[in-house]
């Protein structure tokens, strides 16, 4: 079965300092996965995908297929980086998705 | 970018009634739509696939003569909850692709409450 897994539910980090949001996940086959992101009070959104391996925002994430990780990561926290971020797990068209609960990332100046 | 349109965004409806929820593609023809739904402070969860002129495939453990789909044409689903209760109450998300896009467009949800 498909399963996304993010461990905190809350991050904090202080303005200027690495972030790491994780996230693991489980599937049989090849995964196309993806962070989405939602910042206050505005719909979900594309943060990055796998398959593009390009950097938004300053994120990145690599997928690792030996520890099934998709852990996103950004090396100097700003204010508006503070949203929730939700890792998912995409079909094959990717359209179809299984969200992780879910990380909320508060970034203090 | 792709626009995915939801209304109402938020509705309060009495117990027993029923409630429809639509999904509009703005610039874009979707042939799949997807209906989630969130319980606070939780996340997403799919509740079916609809699908433009044939049935929806829902999830495990959806009751599809609760939540009625329909995809009647290539930029609007609905999604009718009949017969509403209070713990139908909850935030009702759709997305769509356009065709060829990996990328998933969300609306921006529509929050049913049901007193």
């Amino acid at each position: 079965a498909q399963r996304v897994t993010q461990p905190e539910k809350l991050l904090s980090v202080f303005k200027g300092a690495p972030v790491e949001l994780k996230c693991n996940y489980s599937y049989s086959g090849s995964p196309e996965l993806f962070w989405y992101v939602q910042y206050s009070r505005q719909r979900l959104q594309l943060l990055l995908r796998h398959i593009s391996r390009e950097s938004i925002k300053g994120f990145t994430a690599d997928l690792n297929k030996g520890e099934t990780s998709f852990h996103l990561k950004k090396p100097f926290a700003q204010e508006e980086d503070s949203a929730m971020y939700y890792c998912a797990l995409g079909d094959i068209g990717g359209n179809k998705l299984v969200f992780g609960a879910g990380t909320i990332l508060r970034v203090k100046s | 970018g792709a626009v995915v349109s939801q209304h109402p965004s938020w509705v309060i409806c009495k117990s027993g009634t029923s409630v429809k929820i639509e999904c509009r593609s703005l610039d874009f023809q979707a042939t799949t739509m997807f209906w989630y739904r969130q319980f606070p402070k939780q996340s997403l969860m799919l509740m079916a696939t609809s699908n433009e002129g044939s049935k929806a495939t829902y999830e495990q453990g959806v009751e599809k003569d609760k939540f009625l789909i329909n995809h009647a044409s290539l930029t609007l689903s609905t999604l009718t909850v009949t017969s509403a209760h209070p713990e139908d109450s909850s935030f009702y998300i759709c997305s769509a692709s356009p065709t060829g896009n990996t990328e998933a467009f969300f609306g921006q949800g529509t929050r049913l409450t049901v007193v």
